[in-house]
C-alpha cells in the first residue's frame, strides 16, 4: 500500500517549458487535491476533484489545468512555466467527506528559470 | 472557511509536554476541529481531529474548548521528531476542500 505518490520529486524547468506532475494514489480515495507551497508559507489549493472526471479551482488555478480521467491519478499541467510557479508541489487524496483525513505524497520541487 | 489563529512558533524542551494553541472563534456547529503536522522537507500528515468532546490517539491529544472557540494540540512528551509546522483547520462536512495557514513552528530542544 503506497498511499499517495508523486512523480517526479524534483525538476528544473526553463521558462515557457510545459510539464506535468503525477499524483496516484491506491486507495480508492474520491477526492484528490493540488496545493503549492512557497517558502515561509502554509499550503494553497490550485485545483481539485470530487471524483473521476470531474475538476474544480481551487485558490490559485492560474497557469494550470489537471485532469482526472482515472480515479487513482490526479494530473497537474503547466503549459508554460513562469519563474513564479518556481515551488513545492503537493498532492493529496480524502476518501470521502465525512471528515476522513488527507493523505498526501512526499513533494514535487520544482524550480522555473 | 471559518479561520483559525495559531502562533506563529513555539520552542519546548524534549520529554516535556507541549500545548499547541488555536483560536477559532467563528467556528460553526458542523466545522470539525483538524490538525496536521509537516516535518522538514516533507508533505503533511494528520495528526488528530475532532468536534466537541475531547480526543485521544496514538499521536497526541485534542482539548476542545466547551464553546468550541479554541482548541489545544497537547502532545504529551515531546520528541525531536515533534519538530515541525503544526496547522488548525477547520472543516465542514459539506466541504471538500481543505485550508491551510500558516501554522506553528513547534521547536523542540534536547
Amino acid at each position: 500500500n503506497a498511499g499517495v505518490t508523486q512523480t517526479p520529486k524534483f525538476r528544473v524547468l526553463k521558462t515557457g517549458q510545459s510539464m506535468t506532475l503525477l499524483c496516484a494514489q491506491d486507495m480508492n480515495h474520491e477526492y484528490m487535491y493540488w496545493y503549492r507551497q512557497d517558502p515561509g508559507m502554509g499550503l494553497r489549493l490550485i485545483h481539485y476533484s470530487v471524483g473521476e472526471g470531474t475538476t474544480a479551482k481551487g485558490e490559485v488555478p492560474d497557469g494550470y489545468n489537471v485532469s482526472r480521467l482515472k480515479k487513482q491519478n490526479f494530473l497537474l499541467g503547466l503549459e508554460s512555466a513562469a519563474p513564479s510557479q518556481t515551488s513545492v508541489y503537493f498532492c493529496a487524496s480524502i476518501r470521502d467527506l465525512m471528515n476522513t483525513e488527507a493523505f498526501f505524497g512526499q513533494g514535487t520541487r520544482l524550480t522555473v528559470v | 472557511d471559518a479561520k483559525t489563529t495559531q502562533p506563529n512558533s513555539m520552542e519546548s524542551n524534549e520529554e516535556e509536554p507541549v500545548h499547541l494553541p488555536c483560536n477559532h472563534s467563528t467556528i460553526s456547529g458542523t466545522d470539525y476541529i483538524h490538525w496536521y503536522r509537516q516535518l522538514p522537507s516533507q508533505g503533511p500528515e494528520y495528526v488528530i481531529h475532532g468536534l466537541t468532546s475531547n480526543v485521544n490517539n496514538r499521536m497526541a491529544s485534542l482539548a476542545i474548548a466547551e464553546d468550541r472557540k479554541s482548541s489545544t494540540l497537547i502532545l504529551h512528551r515531546a520528541t525531536l521528531r515533534d519538530a515541525a509546522v503544526y496547522y488548525c483547520i477547520l472543516r465542514d462536512t459539506g466541504y471538500s476542500t481543505l485550508t491551510f495557514g500558516k501554522g506553528t513552528m513547534l521547536l523542540v530542544s534536547p
